[in-house]
């Protein structure tokens, strides 16, 4: 089961900030929580991931509360190419590996 | 271009039939992952290989099996196909069994349709 919770869809203004908020409420204190996003049907692609610290890539940053049971993605100056689903997953801990634990994601659709 | 190729892009079957999927993962990298996407879903992870060995099962259906070769590329082999099983196959490959970092890169795909 998905740990993660997120709004089905969001709208965001081009140009603008696209803030994506997640609930991971049951998180623990070793398990990562990672941002993928797919555009159209296509492979999801890598985002950005943390633990307990603020993270900053070329593509966005990632705001993870004190608690750590939530989190929210930032893509500063958001696209058109920007739309997509974006997933915020749970990397749980599995034997001797790591597993993503993938939610429904949130549809995010940028307008001109 | 993540690196990863999967073929067929489109395969068009059955009920009852068998077909197999392929992935050829990043140079280089020695994990493969499978997914299945249903319409409007997120992605369920089947299964995981790492150097040739099963090291992670997820919501695979018995009907299903994988494998990882000595060249380090994988097939998904899907049997006695149902209608659900319509679906996006995603394979992903990452270097690494286990890191801080687990970045997985994805193929694009190949979509399933069983009539």
């Amino acid at each position: 089961d998905a740990k993660t919770t997120q709004p089905p869809s969001m709208d965001c203004a081009e140009g603008r900030a696209a803030n994506l908020p997640c609930n991971h409420s049951t998180i623990s204190g070793n398990e990562y929580v990672y941002w993928y996003r797919q555009i159209h049907s296509q492979g999801p692609q890598y985002i950005i991931h943390g633990l307990k610290n603020n993270e900053t890539n070329e593509m966005a940053s990632l705001i993870i509360t004190e608690d750590r049971k939530s989190s929210t993605l930032i893509l500063p100056h958001a696209t058109l190419r920007d739309t997509a689903v974006y997933y915020c997953i749970v990397r749980v801990a599995y034997l001797s590996n790591y597993q993503l634990i993938w939610g429904a994601g949130t549809k995010l659709i940028i307008k001109p | 271009d993540s690196g990863v190729t999967q073929t067929p892009k489109h395969l068009i079957t059955a009920t009852g039939q068998r077909v197999t999927l392929r992935c050829s993962p990043r140079s280089g990298d020695l994990s493969v992952y499978w997914y299945q996407q249903s319409l409007d879903q997120g992605l369920q992870f089947l299964i995981q290989y790492y150097n040739g060995e099963e090291r992670a099962k997820g919501n695979i259906l018995e009907r299903f099996s994988a494998q990882q070769f000595p060249d380090l590329h994988s097939e998904l082999n899907l049997s006695s196909l149902e209608l659900g099983d319509s679906a996006l196959y995603f394979c992903a490959s990452s270097v690494e069994l286990s890191s801080s970092y687990n970045e997985q890169f994805f193929g694009p795909g190949t979509r399933l349709t069983v009539l």
